[in-house]
């Protein structure tokens, strides 16, 4: 089955500054990848998502990017505001006997005032 | 529109007590999906559902945990003689039919089950 790795746990930026999170999968059959934004005793919130016909999709100050070669995808935050503190998930679906997706370990991000 | 609706938010239980939770997808969506995420950890899938049929149990621990979607009323994960580690947040997810079961899922605010 698919397995998500999810890098950095911790991300501390200063307001104003980019932030990247990088998550790599294993299943090459894998074709929908969703990114979630979790705010303390909240559910996750879907806050992008890309398929694998693309490398590329942007919604505002946020993107994120596929490299389906090298099986791992991106998360890029521009002009970072103190409410983007929360911890991100990305997520790749898994076909494996089913459907479910599968979810990286989450990065904390912290954006300073 | 309400999204995923999830009672109750917070279920304290003692060991070898039942809990049962919950979910009420999206008005709509026929998809439900039950996960659970440890203090700290990222989501851990656990069942897909359909109405009256379980398509994918495979994340389901074997013993004391089962869960329905009926074909009226909400979906319910239940949990018999619960445990300690049982502690957890138990998330729903819902999705609509058109889409099929590996597409954009929606989040309920989780039910945080606390076993003393």
């Amino acid at each position: 089955g698919e397995n998500v790795e999810q890098h950095p746990s911790t991300l501390s930026v200063q307001e104003g500054d980019s932030a990247v999170i990088k998550c790599t999968y294993s299943d090459s059959a894998s074709n929908y990848f969703p990114w979630y934004k979790q705010e303390l005793g909240k559910g996750p919130q879907l806050i992008i998502d890309i398929r694998s016909n693309v490398g590329e999709k942007k919604d505002q100050r946020i993107a994120v990017t596929l490299n389906k070669t090298a099986k791992h995808f991106s998360l890029h935050i521009t002009e970072t505001q103190p409410e983007d503190s929360a911890v991100y998930f990305c997520a790749a679906n898994d076909h494996t006997g089913g459907f479910k997706t599968i979810f990286g370990a989450g990065t904390r991000l912290f954006v300073k005032a | 529109n309400a999204g995923v609706m999830q009672n109750p938010r917070h279920l304290v239980r003692r060991r070898g007590q039942e809990a049962r939770l919950r979910c009420s997808p999206v008005k709509g969506h026929s998809h439900v999906y039950w996960y659970r995420q440890l203090p700290e950890e990222g989501l851990k899938f656990m069942v897909y559902l359909q109405k009256e049929n379980i398509i994918d149990e495979s994340g389901m621990p074997k013993e004391r945990f089962s869960a329905e979607f009926p074909k009226e009323g909400p979906s319910i994960l239940r949990i018999q003689q619960v445990v300690r580690g049982d502690s957890a947040a138990y998330f729903c997810a819902s999705s609509p039919p058109e889409l099929g079961g590996t597409d954009t899922q929606y989040f309920g605010p989780g039910t945080r089950l606390t076993v003393l």
